[in-house]
């Protein structure tokens, strides 16, 4: 079965430096979610994509992180300049779009594990 | 805004024996999808179940089904029989109605441990 692929698995970081995380979605599916997961809590949606248009940003710290999906197939995460508080799994998700996915569920990729010192 | 409740933070469970984690929700949505998903140590997000809003029968996959109850908003998953390998955390997670933006909330998560 085609899964989510993210990059990387594991990333430790200086506070101040910056940071990108990747993914490349099922083949297909429309709609890409990024979700942080700091350890312990449920996953927080940063961003979902649509196509390569963002349709909701609003739990996304935009002051130091940034997203982008340029053509609409795989994402970058971006954090710069991290911070402590950052540490957690960033979880990246995709979904088809239409009435007929609405009942399917997200696959998710493995995570990348960001640490930041 | 929608909101998702997990009350559990953790549980122990004797091997073989049946578990109920609870969830509750909260919208003023007719149409919502609930899902239910399992996050082994490893980290991965293992999808497990699905019930629609409008659905009238209660999910059911393998050992896995959902308990809906639409009235009191709750969502609460049983699993039968449990093994040593649904030790894990379990997430309840709420699609909002249908829309090409239409978000999945998750809550904070039930801790189960299976004792053998």
């Amino acid at each position: 079965e085609a899964e989510v692929a993210q990059s990387p698995r594991y990333k430790i970081t200086e506070k101040s430096q910056a940071v990108a995380f990747w993914c490349d979605p099922i083949s297909g599916h429309a709609t890409l979610y990024w979700y942080r997961q700091i350890l312990g809590q449920g996953p927080e949606l940063l961003v979902q994509f649509q196509d390569e248009s963002v349709v909701d940003d609003s739990q996304l710290p935009k002051d130091r992180f940034s997203a982008e999906r340029l053509k609409g197939v795989d994402s970058t995460l971006k954090i710069q300049p991290a911070e402590l508080g950052d540490s957690a799994m960033y979880l990246c998700a995709s979904s088809g779009t239409g009435r007929s996915s609405y009942n399917s569920p997200l696959h998710f990729g493995n995570g990348t594990r960001l640490t930041v010192t | 805004a929608q909101k998702i409740t997990q009350t559990q933070p953790g549980m122990f469970v004797q091997e073989k024996e049946a578990v109920t984690l609870d969830c509750t929700y909260d919208t003023s949505d007719q149409s919502y999808g609930l899902f239910w998903y399992k996050q082994p140590s490893s980290g991965e997000m293992i999808f497990l179940i699905y019930q629609g809003s409008y659905d009238e029968q209660n999910a059911t996959e393998g050992r896995y089904s959902l308990n809906f109850q639409k009235a009191r908003k709750s969502a609460n998953l049983v699993i039968s029989a449990s093994q040593l390998g649904d030790s894990a955390m379990y997430f309840c997670a709420m699609r909002e109605p249908y829309s090409s933006a239409s978000k999945i909330i998750f809550g904070s998560g039930t801790r189960l441990s299976i004792r053998p």
